[in-house]
Parts: C-alpha cells; structure tokens; sequence
C-alpha cells in the first residue's frame, strides 16, 4: 500500500532556531517528492519539488533532501521566523491510471515561539 | 482568475440535508482534484477531472458523494444526505496538465455537520 509517513507529528521550536523534518515514504511507482506549506486555513502550498535524482533542493530557508534508496526525505528549516508556523506536509508523486497521483502524510504541525 | 477559487468558505449543515461545494479553477487548467482533509489526518483524494475524459472517481467514500465539472471549468462537488463524519476542510486543486507540475491548491471549504 502506498504510503508517505512523517515525523515528528508536531514540533515547537524558538524563533531563530533550526530544526528538520522527516519523512518516509513507500510509493511505487515513484514520479517526485513534494514538500508543502499549510498555514491555517488556507490550501497548501509548494516548497519544493524533487525527482528522482535530485538529492536536495533549496527554496529561501527551506532545505528539503531525498534519498531514494532509503525512501526517506527531510525537510530543513533555517533560522525560523514567527511566519514559519504552519503545517508541513510530504507529498510523493506516482504515474498511475494515466495521470500523476499525489499521496500526501499526515503533517508536521511546527510552532514558532518568540 | 489568478489562483484557485472555493466557496463557500465555511458551511454548516444539518444532518441529512444535501450540500454542494464549488471550485473555479485557474484559467487554461484542464486538471481538477478535489480532495478531503479531516482533522490530524492526510488529504483524501476524493475525484480527479482532465479535460472532456471519463473522471477517476475511485476516492469517493460512498455514493452519496458526486461530483461534476461543466464545461471544463467549474466543478461541484455535492454530498447528499449529509453524515456527522462527513465533517472536514473540503480543497480543490488544479494543475495545467495531467503532469501534475503547477499544483495549486485552494483555500477550502470547511463543512460542519451538525
């Protein structure tokens, strides 16, 4: 069964500080690996995307890395601000019945504190 | 328009009544999804429109829940005899092609179910 499984489930870190967000998967056939912006309320939005031989990718403060022979990926954010408290979701992309299929975790639910 | 459009934003409804959902598309998208996002949980994807073809509808819980697109465009997504566990953030999503890339998701349609 296809599956996109993240951790941890919810994070609180200070403002400036760092932290990396998890994510394994078991999708097959594989097309790429998505990591997504949740702020409350509204739909989520794209950080990166990656294929199969990308093995990271930057956007601004965001890091995200994959390693397709483990099928894990990690997102990494740097210096965070109050405006990074969101949810972050892992989504991974398959081929299949002629279009691309996005299986998507559950979330981590990260606060920022002052 | 420029982004993807749902309304309504938030609909409660009493148990049993029927509700329908809306979602403009970006402009030139052929690609539609709708999804479901229940509390602590993933998006389910719920049914997947491309251009004039026969609609994947396989994530669709059950047959209470319909969905169409009219003229390419526009899509409803109706549920029918209302159930407390239909309850959940109700997104759209639309992409140029069955590529996947250019993913854009709305805002959501929170249902309460009471």
């Amino acid at each position: 069964k296809n599956q996109v499984e993240q951790s941890p489930q919810s994070l609180i870190i200070l403002e400036g500080k760092n932290c990396t967000l998890q994510c394994n998967y078991t999708v097959s056939p594989f097309s790429n690996l998505r990591w997504y912006k949740q702020d409350t309320g509204r739909g989520p939005v794209s950080l990166t995307i990656m294929t199969f031989s990308e093995n990271t990718k930057s956007n601004g403060r965001y890091t995200a890395t994959l390693d397709a022979d483990t099928k894990q990926s990690s997102l990494h954010i740097t210096a965070s601000q109050l405006s990074d408290s969101a949810s972050y979701i892992c989504v991974v992309s398959s081929f299949s019945g002629g279009y691309n299929k996005l299986i998507f975790g559950a979330g981590t639910r990260l606060a920022v504190h002052p | 328009g420029a982004g993807v459009s749902q309304s309504p934003s938030n609909k409660v409804t009493e148990k049993g009544k029927d509700v329908e959902l809306r979602c403009d598309p970006i402009s030139g998208h052929t690609a539609l999804y709708w999804y479901r996002q229940s509390l602590g949980q993933g998006l389910e994807f719920l049914i997947y429109f491309q251009g004039n073809s026969a609609p994947d509808k396989s994530g669709l819980p059950s047959d209470r829940f319909s969905a169409e697109r009219t003229g390419g465009s526009v899509s409803t997504l109706t549920i029918q005899r209302t159930q407390q566990e239909d309850s959940a953030v109700y997104l759209c999503a639309s992409s140029p092609d069955r590529s996947g890339y250019g993913y854009t998701f709305g805002s959501g349609t929170r249902l309460t179910v009471v």
